[in-house]
C-alpha cells in the first residue's frame, strides 16, 4: 500500500468554525490532490499541488483553501464550514502528473459532519 | 473539456454470474482512461488503465476493459463475479494535454449476492 495517512479520520464540526485536514505521504510524490465524496457525484477535485508551494483550483474549491509546505503534507481547510461541505474527504498522490496517465494513490479518507 | 457518464447507478448480480458496468466518456481529443474499484469504508484503488496500444486491457483478478473509440466507451467486465468483487466501481478519464486533470464519473456499486 501506498504510505499515505489522512488526519483526523472522523470529525464532527459546527457550521462557521475553522477546520483542517492533512494528508501525509512517505513516498516523496510530487503530485498530490484533495477530492471530495458525495453521493450521486462520485469523487470531484477541490485542489492539487504539483511541488511545494505550488497549488491550484479543482472543480470546487470554493470554501476550500490548501498549503503545501514539504513534500510530504498537503493541508486542506475549510476557513468557516457549512453544512455543505459534510463529506468524505480523501487525499491522493501520484508520481507524475495524473492528467498524463500517472496512477493515483488514495488514501483512506475523512469523514466530516458539519451540524 | 472531458467528461464521463457511468450509465448504471446499481448493478445487482449473483456469484458465478458474468457481468458489464459501463462508462462512456466525451471529449474533442485523444484520451486516457480508468477504472478505480472502492471497497467498503476505504480508499480507491486503480483495477486497470488505457494509455495507449491494446485497446482490451485487463486486472489480475479477472476484470477486462475495451477501448472502443468509435462508442467513446470503456466498459468494464468479469466473466464470474465473486462475493468479494462487491464495491463501487468508477470510470475516470484525463486528456492528452499537459494540464487535464483526472475527472471521475459518478460511480457504479457492484452487488454480489450468494
Amino acid at each position: 500500500d501506498a504510505g499515505i495517512t489522512q488526519s483526523p479520520r472522523h470529525k464532527v464540526t459546527e457550521t462557521g468554525t475553522p477546520v483542517t485536514l492533512r494528508c501525509h505521504q512517505t513516498e516523496n510524490h510530487r503530485y498530490m490532490y484533495w477530492y471530495r465524496q458525495d453521493p450521486g457525484h462520485g469523487l470531484r477535485l477541490i485542489h492539487y499541488s504539483y511541488g511545494v508551494k505550488d497549488t491550484d483550483k479543482g472543480e470546487v474549491s470554493d470554501g476550500y483553501s490548501v498549503s503545501r509546505s514539504k513534500t510530504e503534507d498537503f493541508l486542506l481547510t475549510l476557513e468557516s464550514a457549512t453544512s455543505s461541505q459534510t463529506s468524505v474527504y480523501f487525499c491522493a498522490i501520484s508520481e507524475e502528473w495524473s492528467g498524463g496517465g500517472s496512477e493515483q494513490y488514495f488514501g483512506p479518507g475523512t469523514r466530516l459532519t458539519v451540524t | 473539456a472531458q467528461s464521463v457518464t457511468q450509465l448504471d447507478s446499481q448493478v445487482p448480480v449473483f456469484e458465478e454470474a458474468p457481468v458489464e458496468l459501463r462508462c462512456n466518456y466525451s471529449s474533442s481529443v485523444s484520451v486516457y482512461l480508468f477504472w478505480y474499484v472502492q471497497y467498503p469504508n476505504q480508499g480507491l484503488q486503480l483495477l486497470l488503465k488505457y494509455l495507449s496500444g491494446s485497446t482490451l486491457v485487463e486486472s489480475i483478478n479477472g476484470f477486462e476493459a475495451e477501448f472502443n473509440k468509435s462508442q467513446t466507451s470503456f466498459h468494464l467486465r468479469k466473466p464470474s463475479v465473486h462475493i468479494s468483487d462487491t464495491a463501487e466501481y468508477f470510470c475516470a478519464v484525463s486528456e492528452w494535454s499537459g494540464y487535464s486533470t483526472l475527472t471521475f464519473g459518478k460511480g457504479t456499486m457492484l452487488l454480489v449476492s450468494p
